[in-house]
Formats: structure tokens, sequence, C-alpha cells
């Protein structure tokens, strides 16, 4: 039980356009899900907090407007990189928690984005 | 500030020999530690889970320690196989707020033949 989804694994894409990617929970309902970035050969940057149904908490230096999440559905938040640059290009793993275990996160398999 | 520090940044060993990984964090309030196992490419897997008041806790070859007064805690990893090369990160969890994770920059552990 408790699998993370993502939609891309990975994303070519040309600079100045957007990109969506998709969390899922698979099996379980997740009021709060979590978005990260990884860069090469660095750790996990948690870039935002999301739950269902309210607006995201973004962490310091991440720009809300250029990284638009949605948590519209239990089991469905989204990361869209708006106007994407080179120096988007990352590695963007999704987590999600449920309610009757808000102690862990359950990661996704990560999205691979290149910017050209 | 909370920090996770890990250690080695990489390491090469042979198939079927030993291998140990440090942790150090200066994270509090404490409330739980992870190690986490990711495959290049892949998303973080959860090998233990350890408290405050655990001291080792073992999942199949993987045992993890945990020594909360001098905030350290170690993976060794009995017997390797191939297919332990990937990064293993050690993730301490903050008490209080909204599921706050400080996360390692990770070991990267090349097994060879």
């Amino acid at each position: 039980g408790a699998v993370v989804s993502q939609h891309p694994s990975r994303v070519i894409c040309k600079s100045g356009t957007s990109v969506k990617i998709e969390c899922r929970s698979l099996d379980f309902q997740a009021t709060t899900m979590f978005w990260y970035r990884q860069f090469p050969k660095k750790s996990l940057m948690l870039m935002a907090t999301s739950n269902e149904g309210s607006k995201a908490t973004y962490e310091q230096g991440v720009e809300k407007d250029k990284f638009l999440i949605n948590h519209a559905s239990l089991t469905l938040s989204t990361l869209t990189v708006t106007s994407a640059h080179p120096e988007d290009s990352s590695f963007y793993i999704c987590s999600a928690s449920q309610p009757g275990r808000p102690n862990e996160q359950f990661f996704g398999p990560g999205t691979r984005l290149t910017v050209l | 500030k909370n920090q996770v520090e890990q250690s080695p940044q990489s390491l090469i060993i042979l198939e079927g020999k030993n291998c140990t990984l440090q942790c150090n964090y200066t994270v509090s309030p404490f409330s739980n530690l992870r190690w986490y196992k990711q495959d290049t490419g892949r998303g973080p897997v959860s090998l233990t889970i350890m408290t405050f008041s655990e001291n080792t806790k073992s999942n199949g070859r993987y045992t993890a320690t945990l020594d909360a007064d001098t905030k350290q805690s170690s993976l060794h990893i009995t017997a390797s196989q191939l297919s332990d090369s990937a990064s293993y990160i050690c993730v301490v969890r903050v008490s209080g707020g909204y599921n706050k994770l400080i996360f390692g920059a990770g070991t990267r552990l090349a097994v060879h033949p």
C-alpha cells in the first residue's frame, strides 16, 4: 500500500514553455502532498507543501508564480513549471502523507525535467 | 540551524563486503530519523525509521543505529550485493509543525563485483 506515482517520468521542453507534472496517490487519500527538487548529487529540497482544497505553502526562495501547485483532489496534485528556463532543469519528486500516518511521507518515483 | 550531514560522500566496496554509513544531525526538536535508499532516477524508498527511544533497528541486511545523546546515526549494510548500489539518504523529521523533513546530501554507494 501507500503507492505514489508521477507522470511523466521524463520530459524535455523548449525554453519559455510550461510543463505540468502530476502526482497521484494510488491507494490512499493524501491530505497533504509535498513537492521537492533535487539537483545532481544534491539532497532533496522542499519547494512547497499543498493541502487539498487550499493554497500551497511555498518555501523561502521558491517563486509561487513560477511553480504553480494545484491540489484539487485527495489523490492528485500538480506542479506546473511556467516559462521554463534551462536552470529549471532538475529532478522533481513529490511525496504524500495520509491522515492516519502523519509522520510518514511516501515518495513518488520522480520526474526528470530537461529544458533546452 | 537544522542540518543533517552524512559521510562519506561516496563509497566503493566489493560485492559481499560490509559497510557503514554515518549521519550526524543538529535538528531540534527531534521527532524521528529515517534512512532511505534512492536508486538513480528514482524516488527515495524508506529502509528504517527510528524514534528517540530506539537504539537499533534492522531491515534484512540493513541495520540502523541511533545515539540520541550524540545525535549520530549509522546504517550498516551486511554482505553487500550489486543491487545495493544507490544513494543512501539520512532524513530527520522535526517535531511539531507540518511534517518538516531535513534531508542529508546522501552517500553514494557503488558495489563492484
